[in-house]
């Protein structure tokens, strides 16, 4: 089955640009998709579709796609920004969705 | 007000049956995939199961299948998880979310999450 890759843990410094990346264990193309969960709630997206960002989401929030690596960039990082972010996607061979294994964000 | 609330969650034996459920309101249900998503304590997402608009196509990650069954009923908005045969490693918050898709490409992705249900397995 199809795995996604993410660094546990990421640390950051208030008005930094945080990166957190998932790596995909194969070279075909699937779009990438990013939620962001804080403790004790529910997942959110912020970024779809490799680099589009839903409704309400900060520009501050932006992603990439290239090779067999996706990444969420973070700019400006805030304090409210702390929580775990994970990647997705929709493994077509099997019609089963992949989710990451979480990235902890951090801000020092 | 667009959202998902999640029910029917709490503490079984192992062996035992749940059913979960999961009501919509703000948007016309009967047009979307839904799915369940599982997160055990302290651990990352796990997707559980998905079903398209009429119920007649359904997939589940191999570790619940012949075990869970998704459903659902348009005309009250809501969606269902069957759950039978619990394991203790059953025990995590059910999330259920709202499937979207990317245009062109068709890849699935999930633009509205509830609250979700804490399923607790444990003799």
């Amino acid at each position: 089955s199809y795995v996604l890759t993410q660094p546990p843990s990421v640390s950051v410094a208030p008005g930094q640009t945080a990166r957190m990346t998932c790596g995909g264990d194969n070279d075909e193309y699937k779009s990438v998709h990013w939620y962001q969960q804080k403790p004790g709630q529910a997942p959110v997206l912020v970024v779809y579709d490799d680099s589009d960002r839903p409704s309400g989401i900060p520009e501050r929030f932006s992603g990439s796609n290239s090779g067999n690596t996706a990444t969420l960039t973070i700019s400006r990082v805030e304090a409210g920004d702390e929580a775990d972010y994970y990647c997705q996607v929709w493994d077509t061979s099997s019609d089963h969705v992949v989710f990451g294994g979480g990235t902890k964000l951090t801000v020092l | 007000e667009v959202q998902l609330v999640e029910s029917g969650g709490g503490l079984v034996q192992p062996g035992g049956s749940l059913r979960l459920s999961c009501e919509a309101s703000g948007f016309t249900f009967s047009n979307y995939w839904m799915t369940w998503v599982r997160q055990a304590p302290g651990k990352g997402l796990e997707w559980v199961a998905n079903i398209n608009q009429d119920g007649s196509d359904k997939d589940y990650v191999d570790s619940v299948k012949g075990r869970f069954s998704i459903s659902r009923d348009n005309a009250k908005s809501s969606v269902y998880l069957q759950m039978n045969s619990l394991r203790v490693e059953d025990t995590a918050v059910f999330y259920c979310a709202r499937v979207e898709w990317t245009t062109p490409g068709f890849f699935l992705y999930f633009d509205l999450w509830g609250r979700g249900t804490l399923v607790t397995v444990s003799s």
